[in-house]
């Protein structure tokens, strides 16, 4: 079982650039979510999705967009990264939202020069 | 918004010995708990979930947590510390459709 795959897990950008993580489960799961993990800061939520076509704000949603055009797939897009997005960022997919268990990828890496 | 504080950023037992980490959540109305734990390089893992069920859970690994409406806290504790135990362990909420995550809780395990 795949589970939740996340690409790239590492990367490195400039002050600028562009760049789109992949989030894509097997799990037929209807909820997605991307978080990124800071030091001493635990998980905080950047955007989710309750179901295929939609999309929602989280807690820290200012400078990513995120987009829900399959149900499996849940991408996340930086159009003009800066060094405040350099985090470990991590996507999940749950069946039942807030009742389920959240099955997380592995993570990517990403530094922002 | 819901919160979740975690006591203790970084917890050291004694392989053998009783683990205990803290979590307090503000809520007025009993949330849905969660702890994950998370090693090395990797995802997190869900360890438990309180269901409204029992206040009691356990979970896997020999991890069991006690949900006190009156204290707002959801403790994990396992009786006998193993090396393998040694990770992140994170504690959240969820109210609506998002999840909160506390800062969580560095464990290490002494031999």
């Amino acid at each position: 079982n795949a589970g939740v795959t996340q690409t790239p897990k590492f990367r490195v950008l400039k002050t600028g650039q562009s760049m789109t993580l992949l989030c894509a489960q097997d799990m037929n799961h209807e909820y997605m979510y991307w978080y990124r993990q800071d030091p001493g800061m635990g998980l905080r939520l950047i955007h989710y999705s309750v179901g295929e076509g939609t999309t929602a704000k989280g807690e820290v949603p200012d400078g990513y967009n995120v987009s829900r055009l399959k149900k499996q797939n849940f991408l996340l897009g930086l159009e003009s990264a800066a060094p405040s997005q350099t985090s470990v960022y991590f996507c999940a997919s749950s069946t039942q939202g807030v009742r389920d268990i959240q099955y997380f990828g592995a993570g990517t890496r990403l530094s922002v020069l | 918004a819901q919160s979740v504080t975690q006591l203790g950023s970084h917890v050291s037992v004694s392989e053998g010995a009783l683990v205990l980490l803290r979590c307090n959540y503000s809520s007025s109305v009993p949330p849905y708990l969660f702890w994950y734990v998370q090693y090395p390089n990797q995802g997190l893992q869900l360890l438990l979930k309180y269901t409204s069920a029992a206040t009691l859970v356990k979970g896997i690994n020999g991890f069991e947590a006690e949900f006190k409406k009156s204290e707002t806290s959801f403790h994990l504790t396992k009786p006998s510390a193993h090396m393998s135990d040694a990770a992140e362990y994170f504690c959240a909420v969820s109210d609506r459709n998002q999840f909160y995550f506390g800062t969580g809780t560095s464990l290490t395990v002494i031999p």
